[in-house]
């Protein structure tokens, strides 16, 4: 199975930051990767599918880039309602796996 | 509107069976396979396994062979899940969500594109 890592696990940040999640492959996924946002109590929400491309509805600020073993999601300024976990998910081999978990929360 | 509405919470005692339920609504039933996953309380997202709706074809995740099927009624474009000998680690939010579409990449099989609200399974004597 490949092995999604997250890192950091959990950070604290303000609103208006700049915030940078990274994910790592234990091989390479060429950009088959996924990420997610869960709120407490709530399903997770797509957000960036082909590791950089935007889901419709997800406001501008969120954006995602790598390929191959490393992947980052980036928030140009957090909004208060980006307070959540954040999840990657690799897609292209059986079984699909995900990340542990970021939580990003206010400082 | 796209929409998967699961079920209502279960409890269940040690050694019970339980299934849970995911309508979709909004698509093309037969045209998506169907994931289902877990969560644990504060843990992360676990796949369990992948339905074709068309035909009704199945894989599991190595962890839940023998233990979890997956089946469908077309009829009411809805997705089951059946999990046997429940324990009390199985207690956990199950998930269904649409992956892509059947006719693309093998990829898109195994991508969560959007999901059911979850529904908690709580296994306890």
């Amino acid at each position: 199975d490949i092995q999604m890592t997250q890192s950091p696990s959990s950070l604290s940040a303000s609103v208006g930051d700049r915030v940078t999640i990274t994910c790592r492959a234990s091989q390479g996924i060429k950009n088959d990767l996924g990420w997610y946002q869960q709120k407490p109590g709530k399903a997770p929400k797509r957000l960036i599918y082909s590791a950089s491309s935007l889901q419709n509805e997800v406001p501008s600020r969120f954006s995602g880039s790598g390929s191959g073993t490393e992947f980052t999601l980036t928030i140009s300024s957090l909004q208060p309602e980006d307070f959540a976990t954040y999840y990657c998910l690799q897609h292209n081999s059986v079984p699909p796996t995900f990340g542990q978990g970021t939580k990003v929360e206010v400082k | 509107q796209e929409q998967l509405v699961q079920s209502g919470a279960e409890v269940k005692k040690p050694g019970a069976s339980v299934k849970v339920s995911c309508k979709t609504s909004g698509y093309i039933f037969s045209d998506y396979y169907m994931l289902w996953a877990r969560q644990a309380p504060g843990q992360g997202l676990e796949w369990m396994g992948r339905i074709n709706p068309k035909n009704g074809d199945t894989n599991y995740a190595q962890k839940f062979q023998g233990r979890v099927t997956m089946t469908r009624d077309t009829s009411i474009s809805t997705v089951y899940l059946e999990m046997r000998s429940l324990r009390s680690d199985d207690t956990a939010m199950y998930y269904c969500a649409r992956a892509g579409p059947i006719a693309a990449a093998i990829i898109w099989g195994y991508y969560f594109d959007f999901w059911g609200q979850g529904t908690l399974v709580i296994v306890s004597s």
